[in-house]
């Protein structure tokens, strides 16, 4: 039973335009949120966190919202870049150090 | 600079040959993980360490062992080695001050 999920394989955006991933989970008990990017042939790469007494954190063009009665968050990008075509993996923890990730979400960004 | 470094990064192997794979960070962090990453499942936690001698089991700890002698290395073993665990693998180092994980450049595993 996957305790975390991104229900979209892949995602395609224009240049310019805002990019949305989504992430979806099941356990309450899940304290801190993470996205992380990857590129090929690299490890993944942290971009942004979230703790769950907040529901907005922002850095640059990045900025995670986390819904925590719907028990979703969500990654937004504006404005995307072609650089940030990569695959976008959220993680949860349950304030120890274990973390599950997502299957991720490949995003695209057209020029 | 801020590093997790693994060695080899492309490993191809019979079925019982045993290996490590090694992992070592520059940064002080007492706490590190295993993963391995395969199409289709995303990023799964095999075994993580809190500090030296103090390690855990992940989500997928069968046919893997770890020891943590030392705070900078944590090397991954697979005692017998099977085709199942041909895998991509990633070492990681989690900054105690947000939780931020940095993680190595990724070990190709081929068992044949």
């Amino acid at each position: 039973d996957q305790q975390v999920k991104q229900n979209s394989p892949s995602l395609s955006v224009q240049e310019g335009r805002i990019s949305i991933l989504n992430c979806d989970y099941t356990n309450s008990m899940f304290d801190y949120f993470l996205w992380y990017k990857k590129y090929p042939a690299e490890g993944p790469t942290f971009l942004i966190s979230i703790s769950s007494i907040k529901d907005k954190n922002e850095d640059g063009r990045f900025t995670v919202f986390l819904n925590k009665s719907a028990k979703h968050l969500s990654l937004h990008i504006v404005p995307s870049q072609p650089g940030d075509s990569a695959v976008y993996f959220c993680a949860a923890s349950e304030g120890t150090y274990k973390y599950i990730f997502g299957t991720g979400t490949r995003l695209k960004v057209l020029a | 600079e801020a590093q997790v470094t693994q060695n080899p990064r492309y490993l191809i192997t019979v079925t019982g040959k045993k290996l490590t794979v090694t992992c070592s960070q520059n940064m002080n962090h007492e706490y590190m993980s295993w993963y391995r990453q395969d199409p289709g499942l995303g990023l799964r936690q095999i075994y993580y360490s809190m500090n030296v001698e103090v390690t855990d089991k992940g989500d997928v700890p069968e046919g893997y062992k770890v020891s943590r002698k030392e705070k900078r290395n944590f090397p991954l073993i697979l005692e017998s080695p099977s085709p199942n665990q041909t895998s991509l693998y990633f070492c990681a180092s989690t900054s105690p001050v947000n939780y931020e994980q940095y993680f190595g450049p990724g070990t190709r595993l081929t068992v044949t």
